[in-house]
């Protein structure tokens, strides 16, 4: 079964506007917390990632919360741009664990 | 230099025949993987191999047989391919053991006809 809930399945933003993808977890031995990125054609990378011992971190206009308690984090996209239209994967891991178990994906559209 | 590369990008093949797909990375990692998406982008693990081992084995059927000769290489053989197979595939490699980012390849576009 999916150990890591995505929604929603797909959102179009105007440019310049807030994306925000959300994630929610039922295993609590999960520590890592990353979000891909996937264009067309192309294999997913890594955007950015959390641990649990913060509730938030930023690079550039990307965003993650967590809310430990809940078992939910999300991604924000702010001033979005056509650049930024992919398709995007939450993930989640423990540190003893190799694999990761993804998300279903948000295909993010950035209108002009 | 590509980091992770896999080949070929496209494998168009009938049923009940047998193809590979190979992957190399030349980031020194450790840990290799397999990745099925499927064509609605769900991405799952199929296999992980650590230094040359077989550590994860995600209940893929018995003709799919991953081979790793080197910590560099990864291959991926798939024995009387059945329409279901269709995919694509995706090869990734992560060092600095569990929980470390994984480097994904361009994936392989399996079509079975």
């Amino acid at each position: 079964q999916q150990q890591v809930k995505q929604s929603p399945q797909s959102l179009i933003v105007q440019k310049g506007g807030i994306s925000i993808i959300n994630c929610a977890y039922e295993n609590t031995a999960f520590d890592y917390f990353p979000w891909y990125q996937q264009f067309p054609g192309k294999g997913p990378a890594l955007l950015i990632a959390i641990r649990p011992d913060v509730s938030e971190k930023k690079e550039g206009r990307f965003t993650i919360s967590f809310n430990k308690s809940a078992k939910q984090f999300s991604l924000h996209i702010m001033d979005s741009q056509p650049g930024d239209s992919a398709t995007y994967f939450c993930a989640a891991t423990y540190s003893n664990d190799y694999k990761l178990s993804f998300g279903a994906g948000t295909t993010v559209t950035v209108r002009a | 230099d590509t980091a992770v590369s896999q080949t070929p990008k496209y494998l168009v093949t009938q049923m009940g025949n047998d193809k590979s797909i190979k992957c190399e990375q030349n980031l020194g990692h450790d840990t290799m993987y397999w990745y099925k998406q499927d064509s609605k982008k769900f991405l799952k693990i199929m296999f992980s191999y650590n230094n040359k081992e077989l550590i994860i084995n995600e209940t893929v059927p018995n003709r799919f047989s991953p081979k790793s000769p080197d910590k560099a290489h990864l291959n991926l053989h798939i024995n009387s391919l059945e329409l279901g197979d269709s995919a694509v595939y995706f090869c990734a490699s992560s060092g600095q053991g569990p929980g470390a980012e994984a480097f994904f390849g361009q994936g392989t576009r399996l079509t079975v006809v």
